[in-house]
């Protein structure tokens, strides 16, 4: 029921590319992407609902494939603040809520 | 801008012991959560609570376990007899509608002695 992701960890150096895997067995309604930094809370950056939508955030961008239950999450020419470990969470069908297994990812100069 | 808060940002307690961790929601959310992250690992769903009911609740939230909204301002988790792997730092999240955006608070630390 949790969702899997992919690598579970990437370093990157600043300016490169990025990304990040996310993939259920179950039937989703919705994804979400969270970042958490160190010792802090997650942080909501983007949700994906059904219709294979993406969505950008500046250069952070996330597509959502629902027959293959599969969200990917992009980033681009990456900064040292995206530094951090990446959540995806899926709503599945039934409104249950998980988070996967998580993304380190760390930039570094 | 409006935050979820949590208290007490730390709480040490030894095992057997009742603990109650605080939350308070951002007012007009309606959806509650608590997460449970051990360090270093992944953020575990625990529970999520709306229109004063728990809607879900994971395998480990147990009987041990409870939650309340006593006054429609507090959501409160509380751990009755607590146990070593207890010990985690717990987050409160809300939600203004179902499935949307959910806002984190900075978490508790407990540490279970």
């Amino acid at each position: 029921q949790q969702p899997v992701q992919s690598p579970q960890a990437v370093i990157l150096r600043e300016g490169e590319d990025a990304v990040i895997n996310c993939s259920s067995s179950k039937a989703l309604y919705s994804v979400h992407w969270y970042r958490q930094k160190h010792g802090e809370a997650p942080v909501f950056l983007m949700i994906l609902l059904k219709g294979g939508e993406q969505k950008g955030h500046e250069k952070i961008s996330a597509s959502f494939n629902e027959k293959k239950q599969q969200s990917s999450l992009y980033l681009t020419a990456s900064q040292l603040s995206y530094s951090g470990t990446y959540f995806c969470g899926t709503v599945q069908l039934g409104n249950q809520f998980y988070f996967g297994t998580g993304t380190s990812l760390t930039v570094i100069p | 801008e409006p935050e979820v808060t949590q208290t007490p940002s730390h709480q040490v307690t030894q095992m057997g012991q009742e603990v109650i961790l605080r939350c308070v929601p951002i007012s007009n959310h309606l959806y509650f959560y608590w997460y449970r992250q051990i360090l270093g690992q992944k953020v575990e769903f625990l529970v999520s609570f709306y229109n004063n009911e728990i809607s879900e609740k994971s395998e480990i939230f147990d009987d041990q376990f409870s939650v309340e909204r006593p006054d429609g301002s507090n959501f409160t988790l509380k751990i009755r007899s607590t146990k070593l792997e207890d010990s985690a730092m717990y987050f409160c999240a809300s939600e203004r509608e179902g499935r949307l955006e959910q806002y984190f608070g900075p978490g508790t630390r407990l540490t279970v002695t």
